[in-house]
């Protein structure tokens, strides 16, 4: 059973270039998420998926960021014209969601992250 | 207002003795759940040990048990026998079933084991 992936692990741009991550969750997790950490915090969520339907948005998410999980697989995290400020470590997570409501732990495990530096 | 609270930024404790982390969180929604990371310096996050707001009993996990303190609003990560393996950034985080999937993350403790 193979976990979540993350490709790239690593990414350099300069400023202003676009980038683009991807995560392939565990097969029959029908959740998929994205955080952002930054050096010395905690993650921050920046949206979620359940099949292929994006549900949440993070207001951290500007408009320069956006997020496709198109047949309810693979996502992709895409950004444009990249500001140093979006340096930081970009997690994937996946969960399996069965409705269980407040029983449900719904366990996300999580990617290795791509590490991005903004020049 | 901060939801999860970690007020431990570093701790150290000599190996194969227990350590406790602190987690104290904030919420209005009845149903919760609380959750405990480790993450190597490699970076992935990974699970530990999870704690239902309904649940009767504190949660434990091999050498990981959670002091689950309901009324206090803490979630207290115990880590018994440390191994020179358990040195990591911990993780609290919160799940609000009426906010949806996502977690809401402390700022972690840095927890180095000494030999």
């Amino acid at each position: 059973d193979t976990g979540v992936s993350q490709n790239p692990r690593h990414k350099i741009t300069k400023r202003g270039q676009n980038v683009t991550f991807r995560c392939d969750p565990i097969s029959e997790h029908n959740r998929l998420y994205w955080y952002r950490q930054t050096l010395g915090q905690g993650p921050e969520f920046l949206t979620y998926f359940q099949n292929e339907a994006q549900l949440e948005k993070s207001r951290l998410l500007s408009d320069r960021f956006s997020a496709e999980r198109p047949k309810g697989s693979f996502s992709t995290l895409e950004i444009q014209r990249t500001e140093q400020g979006d340096s930081a470590m970009y997690l994937c997570a996946s969960s399996s969601s069965t409705g269980g409501g407040a029983s449900s732990q719904e366990t996300q495990y999580f990617g290795p992250g791509t590490r991005l530096l903004v020049l | 207002a901060q939801k999860i609270t970690q007020t431990q930024p570093g701790m150290f404790v000599q190996e194969k003795e227990a350590v406790t982390l602190d987690c104290t969180y904030d919420t209005s929604d009845p149903s919760y759940g609380l959750f405990w990371y480790k993450q190597p310096s490699s970076g992935e996050m990974i699970f530990l040990i999870y704690q239902g707001s309904y649940d009767q009993q504190n949660a434990t996990e091999g050498r990981y048990s959670l002091n689950f303190q309901k009324a206090r609003k803490s979630a207290n990560l115990v880590i018994s026998a440390s191994q020179l393996g358990d040195s990591a950034m911990y993780f609290c985080a919160m799940r609000e079933y009426n906010q949806g999937g996502k977690l809401i993350f402390g700022q972690g403790t840095e927890l180095s084991v000494k030999p």
